[in-house]
């Protein structure tokens, strides 16, 4: 089945700065990459997604891109902001997304320094 | 955007006794949803995939006779914990597939403890 790194754990970045997170898949077939935020005691929320076919997307200060080669992917969030605070994980799924489960990394705790 | 709502957010129950979740997508169809379990500072982990007017599906390590799933209409599922014990403790997240880009939207949890 697919298995998704994800790195690092925990990123601390001050206030208006660039975060990175980077995630690397193992299933060829995976097509389909959501990146998801997590406030403590909530559900995931979906921020941004990417399909096979693409190499990056963007949505204001949130960007994804993809490597397929490589099996990675990466989240930039730019110009950061205290909300930005809050744990994101990665995920991949092998099919067109309906019919499976999600796959997800470890999470990455993003914490924002005023 | 689609929602999903997720009832109840928390519950506290006696070892032994059996909880329902449930799971509603409010503004959509889904013919899929998802149940995982997330214990505290780790991931999301799938325990079963349940689809409209059919049997559950279950991961592997996961009893499907503990964890019955019932997916009566393209916008409920449910999920009941059986017999529950302390080590059921977990929070619990549903998620419903949307037909358009089959993207997968989240419930906001439910917190499970048994005592």
């Amino acid at each position: 089945g697919e298995n998704v790194e994800q790195h690092p754990s925990t990123l601390s970045v001050q206030e208006g700065d660039s975060a990175v997170i980077k995630c690397t898949y193992s299933d060829s077939a995976s097509n389909y990459f959501p990146w998801y935020k997590q406030e403590l005691g909530k559900g995931p929320q979906l921020i941004i997604d990417i399909r096979s076919n693409v190499g990056e997307k963007k949505d204001q200060r949130i960007a994804v891109t993809l490597n397929k080669t490589a099996k990675h992917f990466s989240l930039h969030i730019t110009e950061t902001q205290p909300e930005d605070s809050a744990v994101y994980f990665c995920a991949a799924i092998s099919s067109g997304g309906g019919a499976d489960g999600l796959t997800f990394g470890k999470g990455t705790h993003l914490i924002i320094q005023p | 955007g689609a929602v999903v709502s997720q009832h109840p957010s928390w519950v506290i129950c006696k070892s032994g006794t059996s909880v329902k979740i449930e799971c509603r997508s409010l503004d959509f169809q889904a013919t899929t949803m998802f149940w995982y379990r997330q214990f505290p500072k780790q991931s999301l982990m799938l325990m079963a995939t349940s689809n409209e007017g059919s049997k559950a599906t279950y991961e592997q390590g996961v009893e499907k006779d503990k964890f019955l799933i019932n997916h009566a209409s393209l916008t409920l599922s449910t999920l009941t914990v059986t017999s529950a014990h302390p080590e059921d403790s977990s929070f619990y997240i549903c998620s419903a597939s949307h037909r358009v880009g089959n993207i997968q939207y989240f419930g906001a949890g439910t917190r499970l403890s048994v005592l």
